[in-house]
């Protein structure tokens, strides 16, 4: 089935700090999304992308649908403490439910 | 308005035992999402309902997990025996009626199995 990998596995930063990660696939997607999970919680949408290279922003974070299909990114500018968490993407094709990626873990240090 | 209910948040069973999860989606929402989540990995969807309908259980372990929505409102999942490699955390997710790709997740379950 289709499988999504995600870049880096987990992040060190300092605070203050930029973050990009990204989010791959050997399959074409529809709609990409990104998700944020705290821990003891479920995953919280974050930002949802529709079309090949559609950049969204939301706050500090932007995430642009890549022009192949194959893959997206997330950026996060001046990260914060709160912004510590595991980000996942997710894929899909028109019709189908979404697949996740394995996540990245961040961890900010003050 | 209240989120994605979920009970237990926590169970440990032994190996070959049964367990059951129970959710409440969010009020009006017609689709819910029951998913797998193993320690260090992403949510991997078991089962998807419309109203009491089912219409994506393609990952559903259907020999030992079962899952229902009698009154499209509140579901199950259980899982009869349960194995060693069914730890995980179960996370259940709503959706609402023509409303777009946002799934809203509960707090879910955390599962171990000794």
């Amino acid at each position: 089935g289709q499988q999504l990998n995600q870049s880096p596995q987990s992040m060190f930063i300092q605070e203050g700090e930029d973050v990009s990660m990204n989010c791959t696939s050997s399959s074409i997607f529809n709609t990409w999304l990104w998700y944020k999970q705290d821990p003891g919680e479920g995953p919280v949408l974050l930002i949802a992308l529709y079309k090949a290279g559609e950049l969204t922003s939301n706050g500090r974070l932007t995430a642009q649908f890549g022009i192949t299909r194959k893959d997206s990114f997330l950026n996060i500018s001046a990260s914060i403490p709160s912004d510590v968490g595991i980000y996942f993407c997710a894929g899909a094709v028109y019709g189908q439910n979404f697949v996740f990626g394995p996540g990245t873990r961040l961890s900010v240090l003050p | 308005e209240a989120g994605v209910a979920q009970s237990p948040r926590y169970k440990i069973i032994e190996k070959r035992q049964s367990v059951a999860f129970w959710c409440n989606p969010i009020s009006g929402h017609a689709t819910l999402y029951w998913y797998q989540q193993i320690l260090g990995q992403g949510p991997k969807l078991l089962i998807q309902f419309q109203n009491n309908g089912v219409v994506d259980d393609s990952q559903l372990p259907k020999d030992r997990f079962s899952a229902e929505r009698l009154k499209g409102v509140d579901s199950t999942l259980k899982i009869q025996p349960a194995k060693l490699e069914d730890s995980a955390v179960y996370l259940c997710a709503s959706r609402k009626p023509a409303g777009g790709v946002e799934q809203f997740f509960g707090p879910g379950t955390r599962l171990t199995v000794l």
